[in-house]
């Protein structure tokens, strides 16, 4: 069964700054990828997803993330933060071949300092 | 532009009632999902279905059971509500291998069991 890591429970950085999300995820063959984003009492929204090709995938927002196969990585990034960005990530996967079953990360609580 | 919607949004309910929880999506989407978000924990499945008349048990399924008996249509049911099921429920829809298989979200129900 495949599972996801997030190592960061809560972020904090100042707006303007860059801004990397740790996400990893153990699964024996290529697995679907998701960021998604939770404001407070909303829904997840996604931000990006990777499901093969370019390992640099941009998503909305400013976004982006890398697929690094050998680390089993797939790490969120936005060059310069916006207060706006405060809000929960996760991270999370699905079998490949299928969307069906998503698996997710606890979450990285992200606040953003003026 | 209602995409995946859940009702209710908010309910207190006692230990030992029961109620259900409805989601309807307007995507004509094949397979509909059930999670349940907890502090910490990210979010689980709980039960899923991959069409109308169909269901199967995910990751955490005791003390729910579901019906899809229209496609748009999947309903979570609690029989008898525990403090244990205080919880943040989440619905999804899609259909594996169009618009990318993203997989789409509701808004959230957040259900308060005492």
């Amino acid at each position: 069964a495949q599972s996801v890591t997030q190592p960061d429970i809560h972020i904090t950085v100042s707006e303007g700054a860059s801004l990397e999300l740790r996400c990893n995820y153990s699964y024996g063959a290529t697995p679907y990828l998701f960021w998604y984003v939770q404001s407070p009492g909303q829904g997840l929204q996604l931000l990006l997803k990777y499901f093969s090709g370019d390992t640099l995938v941009q998503g909305i927002k400013g976004f982006e993330a890398e697929f690094k196969r050998s680390q089993s990585s797939f790490n969120l990034r936005k060059p310069s933060v916006h207060w706006s960005d405060a809000a929960e990530y996760f991270c999370a996967v699905a079998p490949s071949g299928s969307a069906r079953q998503l698996t997710f990360g606890s979450g990285t609580q992200l606040t953003v300092l003026p | 532009n209602a995409g995946v919607t859940q009702t209710p949004k908010f309910r207190v309910l006692k230990t030992g009632q029961s109620m259900t929880l409805l989601c309807a999506q307007d995507m004509n989407h094949e397979y509909m999902y059930w999670y349940r978000q907890d502090p910490g924990m990210g979010l689980r499945l709980i039960h899923y279905s991959v069409g109308e008349g169909t269901t199967a048990k995910g990751e955490v399924p005791d003390g729910y059971n579901v019906s899809r008996l229209k496609k748009q249509n999947f309903l979570l049911g609690l029989e008898s509500a525990a403090p244990s099921q205080t919880s943040v429920y989440f619905c999804a829809s899609n259909t594996p291998g169009t618009s990318g298989n993203t997989i789409y979200f509701g808004e959230g129900s957040w259900l308060t069991v005492v």
